[in-house]
Formats: C-alpha cells, sequence, structure tokens
C-alpha cells in the first residue's frame, strides 16, 4: 500500500542550526501539508502546498519556515535558524486530487526534532 | 470561529468493554468530518471518514456516527482491545475555494487496560 515517508525520524541540532526535514508523498497525490505536533498537545497546521505554491500558512509558519518541492518526489520543510520552542514532531500528509471532496489526508509516521 | 472540541480528554476501560467518544465541532461550511488514530509517537492513521449525507460509518469495531444538524460526532469502540490504547483525533474540514481547510481536534487519550 502507498505510503507517505519522512526522513529523518529523528534529529537533534543546536539552536540557531538549520533544519531539513524530508518527505516523499503519495505519488499521485498533489496537495501536500506539515503539521507539526508539540509534545502532549494537539496537531497544528503549518502550511499547504499545490500547483509548486505554498495555498495556506497558519501564523506558526513564520519567516523562519519554508518548503520546497524541488524534484517531482520530494517535499521539504526547512527551518532557517532553530529556536528551543521548534522541537516537536512534525508530521508531512499528502491527499489525491480526485477525492478532494472527502480530502483524505495521508500521513507520514513522523520526524521527530529536538532543538537543544 | 472553526473549532472542534472532544470529549473526555482522556479515558481508562478494562480490555472487552465498550466505549465512545465525542466530537463538537463549529465549522463552516462543513465538508468532511475524519477520525484518526494516533498511536504515541506515531503519525495519525485514519478510521473513518463522512460527508453531510452520512449519519454512520464503521470499520471493524469501530463506528462513527455524525449528527450534521447539532454538529456532534461520536466514535463507538466495541470490545476493546489492549492494542486500541492510543489518541483518538476527530478532524474537520471546511470546504474552502478549491481545497479543504482542516481543522483538529484535542484529541483523546484512550487507554485500555487487562
Amino acid at each position: 500500500e502507498p505510503e507517505v515517508t519522512q526522513t529523518p525520524s529523528h534529529q537533534v541540532t543546536q539552536m540557531g542550526q538549520e533544519v531539513i526535514l524530508r518527505c516523499v508523498p503519495i505519488s499521485n497525490h498533489l496537495y501536500f501539508y506539515w503539521y507539526r505536533q508539540i509534545l502532549g498537545q494537539k496537531v497544528e497546521f503549518l502550511v499547504s502546498f499545490y500547483n509548486n505554491e505554498i495555498s495556506e500558512k497558519s501564523e506558526i509558519f513564520d519567516d523562519q519556515f519554508s518548503v520546497e518541492r524541488p524534484d517531482g518526489s520530494n517535499f521539504t520543510l526547512k527551518i532557517r535558524s532553530t529556536k528551543l520552542e521548534d522541537s516537536a514532531m512534525y508530521f508531512c500528509a499528502s491527499s489525491d486530487p480526485s477525492e478532494t471532496t472527502t480530502g483524505e489526508l495521508f500521513f507520514g509516521e513522523g520526524s521527530r526534532l529536538t532543538v537543544l | 470561529k472553526n473549532q472542534v472540541e472532544q470529549s473526555p480528554q482522556s479515558l481508562i476501560i478494562l480490555e472487552g468493554k465498550n466505549c465512545t467518544l465525542q466530537c463538537n465541532y463549529t465549522v463552516s461550511p462543513f465538508s468532511n468530518l475524519r477520525w484518526y488514530k494516533q498511536d504515541t509517537g506515531r503519525g495519525p492513521v485514519s478510521l473513518t471518514i463522512m460527508t453531510f449525507s452520512e449519519n454512520t460509518k464503521s470499520n471493524g469495531r469501530y463506528t462513527a456516527t455524525l449528527d450534521a444538524d447539532t454538529k456532534q460526532s461520536s466514535l463507538h469502540i466495541t470490545a476493546s482491545q489492549l492494542s486500541d490504547s492510543a489518541s483518538y483525533i476527530c478532524v474537520v474540514s471546511a470546504r474552502e475555494t478549491s481545497y479543504d481547510k482542516v481543522i483538529f481536534g484535542p484529541g483523546t487519550s484512550l487507554s485500555v487496560i487487562p
């Protein structure tokens, strides 16, 4: 069964360092998303991406964040200068445009980011 | 304001027992409602998805109901198993112009004990 894959599964970084989280969405999906979940808290929307541009972003997604689809398969989230409060689990998700009436999201297993 | 609330916040039940989780939402215009199961440290996995016209949907031991008039949904788990221990998240979508805006509930943490 096709699945969304994310790398790395866990990354530890120093405050102020740049981090890139990678996602390979399901191959025929065209809508891509990043969410984050701080330990013990609810899942929060960061950004949605369609047709090579951001379609929506939350207030969390400030200038320190950027997304890119550098090739036909990868979808990346970059945090330019990490802060302690960026420590969280980051989930990538994708959806199939033929099912936008149901909007089923398929999530990856997440990338845990720890900022020291 | 689009919002999704869930109750209870956490629940402990004995293996083999049934339980019901609640979700209330104020989301407009409503597109669909989904229940996800999230094991600790894992990504959410879809259990059911319902549109406006659907009142109930089952997936094995999971049965979801939707009352679009009162804007409430429930997830009923029958004959619980230890592996049901997880967070259950209600997710409601609002229909934007060309895609759905997804609003997550805070989740209900379920613990099934022997």
